[in-house]
């Protein structure tokens, strides 16, 4: 089944210490992004991929770290969490960017 | 500066009548133009896209949506409004600036009254 896959689903954390959400895809999509939602303001853009080791910065990328070291996978790395950046985040995939997005369950993080 | 409005936070029709989810976008690009459904603690799922072939695009579920270049509007129709049509729709736009930047609108809920 095609599909993209985020780990975990739900994590509860406390300020500063480093995590890591996982993203994969099994299409061999070219272009991956990362998303956070917030009530009253849709999703905005952390990061995206456009391939392989070639990564840019969204809307709001500050906090976040983001590789693409191979096709399938997209983690995003926040290396000291702070109490702003608990959110709905979303992983998505496209065949390319301008195609249709792939999403993925989503990840609730709380970060207290 | 790229943005999109959704020009209703909230909209309440009744079973049966006409749904209209209004979204603007200011670009200087060329863009392509998309149209996404997340129901009650879902994923987000396509309902349908603009990419110059045609300015009327039929997408799912009876949903279709019409390009005005000159308005910069990219509304979102269905002629008549099911109750699992509840949920909060997207109105996106995506961006080839170097590489390819997305812009969600804020959303717009739809309630539909029985």
């Amino acid at each position: 089944e095609a599909q993209v896959t985020q780990n975990p689903r739900y994590l509860i954390t406390v300020t500063g210490k480093k995590l890591t959400v996982t993203c994969s895809q099994n299409m061999n999509h070219e272009y991956m992004s990362w998303y956070r939602q917030d009530p009253g303001l849709g999703l905005r853009q952390i990061y995206y991929s456009m391939n392989v080791e070639v990564t840019d910065k969204g809307d709001v990328p500050e906090g976040y770290k983001v590789s693409r070291k191979e096709k399938r996978n997209f983690p995003l790395i926040l290396e000291s969490p702070s109490p702003n950046q608990t959110s709905l985040y979303f992983c998505a995939s496209s065949r390319t960017g301008n195609n249709e997005q792939y999403f993925g369950p989503g990840t609730r993080l709380t970060v207290t | 500066a790229q943005s999109v409005t959704q020009l209703d936070s909230h909209v309440s029709v009744s079973e049966g009548t006409p749904v209209l989810l209004r979204c603007n976008y200011s670009s200087s690009y060329s863009p392509s133009l998309f149209w996404y459904v997340q129901h009650p603690n879902k994923g987000l799922q396509l309902l349908l896209k603009y990419t110059s072939a045609a300015t009327l695009v039929k997408g799912i579920n009876g949903f279709e949506a019409e390009f005005k270049k000159s308005e910069t509007s990219f509304h979102l129709t269905k002629p008549s409004a099911h109750m699992s049509d509840a949920a909060e729709y997207f109105c996106v736009v995506t961006l080839k600036t170097g590489g390819f930047k997305t812009i969600f609108g804020a959303g717009t809920r739809l309630f539909v009254k029985a």
